[in-house]
């Protein structure tokens, strides 16, 4: 099955920084989101953004869409120390949501 | 319920037995989706349900893994004779309607241990 790929796979910051992360994919797809995981179990919808949409924003999340180059990046500003889980975009094609395989975000306190 | 429950949270079993898994979805959510997850990997999505429609099956690995939805409500993932490959986290998730525009809630998963 075809899946998105976030860049990078590890990222490490200290609390205040901003966090960017990466995710292309190879559908056309209807929207794009954002989760978040911690320790492997749930995951927590962060953000959709439609194909339609270029910028959208929520609280200290910022994600933007390219389509002309199927890509998206999740930027979070002032980043903590709970902020430290996997991030995985997930592009919806149809009815299938399918994910990419993550990023692991470390926010140094 | 105010979200969606799966059960159990650990199961351990061994090689060669049948195991079920069990997700209780929120109330009214009519789609609802079975993804498993390797250690460290992302997700693998394995059957999708939405409403009386019949479910898209086309992720489940074998024919060792099947999976029903009863009343269009609690949902029940079968792994028949277990192979130590089985060993993931199962998630599953569930969303208000069959489309995309609200996001997907998800379970806190069922570890699968085969040994």
């Amino acid at each position: 099955s075809q899946q998105g790929e976030e860049d990078p796979q590890a990222l490490s910051i200290q609390e205040g920084e901003n966090a960017t992360m990466n995710c292309s994919y190879k559908t056309s797809i209807n929207n794009l989101q954002w989760y978040r995981q911690n320790s492997g179990r749930g995951l927590v919808h962060l953000i959709l953004i439609r194909s339609n949409e270029r910028e959208k924003h929520s609280g200290r999340l910022r994600v933007t869409l390219d389509t002309s180059k199927k890509s998206s990046s999740l930027l979070i500003t002032a980043s903590r120390a709970a902020d430290t889980a996997s991030y995985f975009c997930a592009e919806t094609s149809g009815s299938r949501l399918t994910f990419g395989e993550g990023t692991q975000l470390t926010v140094n306190p | 319920g105010a979200g969606v429950s799966q059960s159990p949270s650990n199961k351990v079993t061994e090689k060669g037995k049948d195991v079920e898994l069990r997700c209780d979805p929120i109330s009214g959510h009519t789609a609802l989706y079975w993804y498993r997850q390797s250690l460290g990997q992302g997700l693998e999505f394995l059957i999708y349900f939405q409403g009386n429609s019949a479910p898209d099956k086309s992720g489940l690995p074998s024919d060792r893994f099947s999976a029903e939805r009863t009343g269009g409500s609690v949902s029940t993932l079968t792994i028949q004779r277990t192979q130590q490959e089985d060993s993931a986290v199962y998630l599953c998730a569930s969303s208000l309607v069959g489309r995309e525009f609200y996001g997907y809630t998800f379970g806190s998963g069922t570890r699968l241990t085969v040994v």
